[in-house]
């Protein structure tokens, strides 16, 4: 198994420019999850998914993030507009419904906003 | 909702020496303990856990202890090799949760 899959990995954008940020989780995971890390507030979760569904979005930030996750094997993670403060490393990282507590992480994406 | 508080932020230790960090939680339902290491610039990766029916769980070189009294585990490495060196986070996973709370990290520097 390719392991859980983020494009790009890195992303240099300007401020107010629309960021997406891509996830293709495990096959056959139940479950996906939208972290930030940042070193002054480490990991942070965003949001997450069962079957497709957002469960909790309490952890996104503000409106200008939204998720979607169309079908099992995509999400997206949709920053508009971009600010610096957003610069930041995110992951993205799924888990089985049996063993739902372990969660595999992607190679997350590097964003940098200007 | 769960808060994890994990201590030390940063461990230097020389090659060969063992490495304690340690954590502590909040909420008393917690039933499930996981321990990643993320070396720089990559992904954290599950190194052990541990659930709250278990005591202390070993896997060669690392363990991992839960005092469910206390709300506190901790991760030991023994016999610390370059390439332990790392950032790790512990997390907590409240009952009937499918989310993780993570401590912010404790960057373990072994020196040769």
């Amino acid at each position: 198994d390719a392991g859980v899959i983020q494009s790009p990995r890195h992303e240099v954008t300007e401020m107010g420019q629309e960021v997406t940020l891509r996830c293709k989780p495990i096959s056959g995971h139940d479950y996906l999850f939208w972290y930030r890390q940042t070193m002054m507030r480490g990991l942070e979760l965003l949001i997450y998914f069962n079957n497709n569904v957002p469960i909790d979005d309490s952890g996104m930030p503000e409106d200008r993030f939204s998720a979607k996750m169309p079908n099992a094997s995509f999400s997206t993670l949709k920053i508009q507009p971009s600010e610096p403060r957003d610069s930041a490393v995110y992951f993205c990282a799924s888990s089985p419904i049996q063993g739902r507590n372990t969660q595999y992480f992607g190679p997350g994406t590097r964003l940098t906003v200007l | 909702g769960e808060n994890v508080e994990q201590h030390p932020s940063t461990l230097s230790v020389q090659e060969g020496d063992s490495a304690v960090i340690k954590c502590t939680y909040s909420d008393s339902a917690s039933n499930y303990f996981p321990w990643y290491k993320q070396e720089l610039g990559k992904r954290p990766q599950l190194i052990i856990d541990i659930r709250s029916n278990v005591g202390e769980k070993k896997d060669q070189r690392i363990a991992v202890t839960l005092n469910k009294t206390a709300k506190h585990f901790s991760l030991h490495i023994t016999e610390t090799q370059p390439e332990d060196s790392a950032v790790y986070f512990c997390a907590a996973r409240s009952s009937g949760y499918s989310t993780l709370t993570f401590g912010k990290g404790t960057m373990l520097l072994v020196s040769p």
